[in-house]
Order: structure tokens, then C-alpha cells, then sequence
């Protein structure tokens, strides 16, 4: 029963490149959460995404950051022209029924380095 | 705003110490309370949750927390530590009210000396 997979594990990119971070919930699990992790710092929401719908952005850079969960395949967070201050730890995790308090379930991370 | 505190960035103790990590959260109403860890070049794994029942909630691994509505805490515990509880650890909260948006705390850095 494979766990919640994230890819790339590492990823480099160049100030104004785009990034693109893959989630691939558990098996059975339609809901999906996006976090980051900034040096130093404890996880912060930032989306919630359940099969090809928004349900919660609040934690969602205004500009530049997107996110989407479709119909087939897996969770895209999309960062685009990055910058030096998106390096963080972005870490998701999907759970099957939030609403019957369910536990989330978290991945092993893609650590985004801006250079 | 809701929030979350924990008291200790890093905590060093010696091997069958005991442990005690602090977390008060910042929220009115009910909520669910979690404590993860994240060992080393590990992703984050539940030691522990309450959501409602008992306020004293059993773990994995020897771990305990007592919830305390009044002081808005949820204090993790262990009676004896071992080195393999090196970890970072974090204090997280879900308010009823937040569809499922849990929020963490900074993270407590456990370092056991052998």
C-alpha cells in the first residue's frame, strides 16, 4: 500500500524558471493539501484541492503560484518566474474523509532550491 | 489568528530522561489536536491525535499527550526516551470550522544523547 509519492524529491531551478511539483495521493484518497516549509519554520497551509476543484486557497501566494487536481493523474502545485524566497520544503499530503476526521497523510517532500 | 506555540525550539536530553514538549494553540472553538514527527531525512509520520473522549490520548512508540481545554494545551510526553527519538516534532491543530486546514506549530528539535 504505497504512501502519499511526491516528485521531484530535489529540484533546482534558475530566479524565473517555472517549477512544477507532482503529488500522487494514496490510493483512495480524493483530497489533497498542499504545505511549505520555510527554513527554520513550521509547515503552513497553503491549498486544498479536491478532485478537480478548489475547496481552500487561503494559504495561496496571490501571484505566481497555482495548483490543480485532475480528473486523472496527480496534483500539480505550479510556482511560476520563481524567486530566490520560494525555497522551502513543499510537502503534500491527501486524506480520504476530512470531514469524519481522517487523518492526513504526508509525503516525503520536494525541496525546491532557487538559485 | 489562529495559531499554534511551541514553547522549546531544541530540547537536548540523555537517554531514560523524561520528556515534555509544550504546545498552547490559539483558536475559540473545537478542535482536533495532532502531534507529528519527522525523523531524520524522514517524511512526517502521526505519533498521536484527539479529537474528542479521554484528553489523555496514547501514542505510538511510548508517546502521550494530555489535552487541557481550559489552558489550551497539548503537552506531549514520554516517560523515558531513547536515542531513536532524535526527531523534529510538531504540534498541529484543526479547527472544526477550517474544512480540514491543519496548522502547525514551528517544530521542537529532540536531540538524545547516548
Amino acid at each position: 500500500n504505497a504512501g502519499v509519492m511526491q516528485n521531484p524529491r530535489h529540484l533546482v531551478r534558475r530566479r524565473g524558471q517555472e517549477a512544477r511539483l507532482r503529488c500522487s495521493p494514496m490510493k483512495g484518497h480524493s483530497h489533497v493539501y498542499w504545505y511549505r516549509q520555510l527554513p527554520e519554520e513550521g509547515l503552513k497551509f497553503m491549498v486544498y484541492l479536491q478532485k478537480e476543484n478548489i475547496i481552500d486557497e487561503s494559504g495561496m501566494p496571490k501571484e505566481r503560484f497555482s495548483a490543480e487536481f485532475p480528473k486523472e493523474g496527480p496534483s500539480i502545485l505550479r510556482i511560476q518566474q520563481v524567486v530566490r524566497g520560494d525555497s522551502a520544503a513543499y510537502f503534500c499530503a491527501s486524506s480520504k474523509r476530512p470531514t469524519l476526521g481522517d487523518e492526513q497523510f504526508f509525503g516525503p517532500g520536494t525541496r525546491l532550491t532557487v538559485l | 489568528a489562529q495559531s499554534v506555540s511551541q514553547h522549546n525550539h531544541h530540547v537536548i536530553l540523555s537517554e531514560a530522561a523524561s520528556l515534555e514538549l509544550g504546545c498552547n494553540y490559539s483558536y475559540g472553538g473545537t478542535v482536533n489536536l495532532f502531534w507529528y514527527v519527522q525523523y531524520p531525512g524522514q517524511h512526517l509520520q502521526l505519533l498521536l491525535k484527539y479529537f474528542s473522549g479521554d484528553p489523555l490520548v496514547k501514542g505510538i512508540k511510548g508517546f502521550e499527550a494530555e489535552f487541557i481545554k481550559s489552558k489550551f494545551s497539548f503537552n506531549l510526553r514520554k516517560p523515558s526516551v531513547q536515542w531513536s527519538d532524535t526527531a523534529e516534532y510538531f504540534c498541529a491543530v484543526m479547527p472544526y470550522s477550517s474544512a480540514s486546514k491543519i496548522i502547525f506549530g514551528s517544530g521542537t528539535r529532540l536531540s538524545i544523547r547516548p
